[in-house]
């Protein structure tokens, strides 16, 4: 089954203690990408990679970190979470990251809280 | 400055009436749109998505959308509404000279069904 897998689904964590979670699908797209969504503000981009080694800011990068050494690949590194970056986090990946495409594929999410 | 806007942040339908979603869009040239369901607990689910053509756009679960160019508008509509239609809904734009790389969503709609 064509999937974007996010794990966890549900994390408690405290303040300044690094974690990663991660995402993975199994389309082959090219283009991956990570939201964070919060009551009032939709979801909003953290950063996105349109292939392996190619990743850029969204709208919201600071506080976190992300790679892409592989195509099925693109863990979100938290390095040191702080209370503000509770938040439920997405990751979606698309064929290409170019004009023609067929939309998004999301993940089912990571609920975080960081106390 | 570019936005999306979805004005309405809860709205409560009975079972079998019809359904509108509105969404408006601020861009210097019509962007790609989409509309997006997230149901309780779960990923984002495109719904629909309109690039170029014909201004009425069918999508799954019996829902279309309508695009205005002059009212910078792309609502959501149902005929008669279901009471597993009980999601939050996200319109959502991809401007053209950046492709996907910076799709933007709206804040969300929360659909209440009432029986």
């Amino acid at each position: 089954e064509a999937q974007v897998t996010q794990n966890p689904r549900y994390l408690i964590t405290v303040t300044g203690k690094k974690l990663t979670v991660t995402c993975s699908q199994n389309m082959n797209h090219e283009y991956m990408s990570w939201y964070r969504q919060d009551p009032g503000l939709g979801l909003r981009q953290i950063y996105y990679s349109m292939n392996v080694e190619v990743t850029d800011k969204g709208d919201v990068p600071e506080g976190y970190k992300v790679s892409r050494k592989e195509k099925r690949n693109f863990p979100l590194i938290l390095e040191s979470p702080s209370p503000n970056q509770t938040s439920l986090y997405f990751c979606a990946s698309s064929l290409t990251g170019g004009i023609v495409d067929y939309g998004y594929t999301f993940g089912s999410g990571t609920r975080l809280t960081v106390v | 400055a570019q936005s999306v806007t979805q004005p309405d942040i809860h709205i409560t339908v009975s079972e079998g009436a019809s359904l509108e979603l509105r969404c408006n869009y601020s861009y210097g040239a019509t962007p790609y749109l989409f509309w997006y369901v997230q149901s309780p607990g779960q990923g984002l689910q495109l719904l629909l998505k309109y690039f170029s053509g014909d201004t009425l756009v069918q999508g799954i679960k019996g829902f279309e959308a309508e695009f205005k160019r002059s009212q910078s508008s792309f609502n959501l509509r149902k005929p008669s509404v279901h009471w597993s239609d009980a999601a939050e809904y996200f319109c959502a734009v991809g401007p053209r000279d950046t492709g996907f790389q910076k799709l933007v969503f709206g804040t969300g709609t929360r659909l209440l069904v009432s029986p």
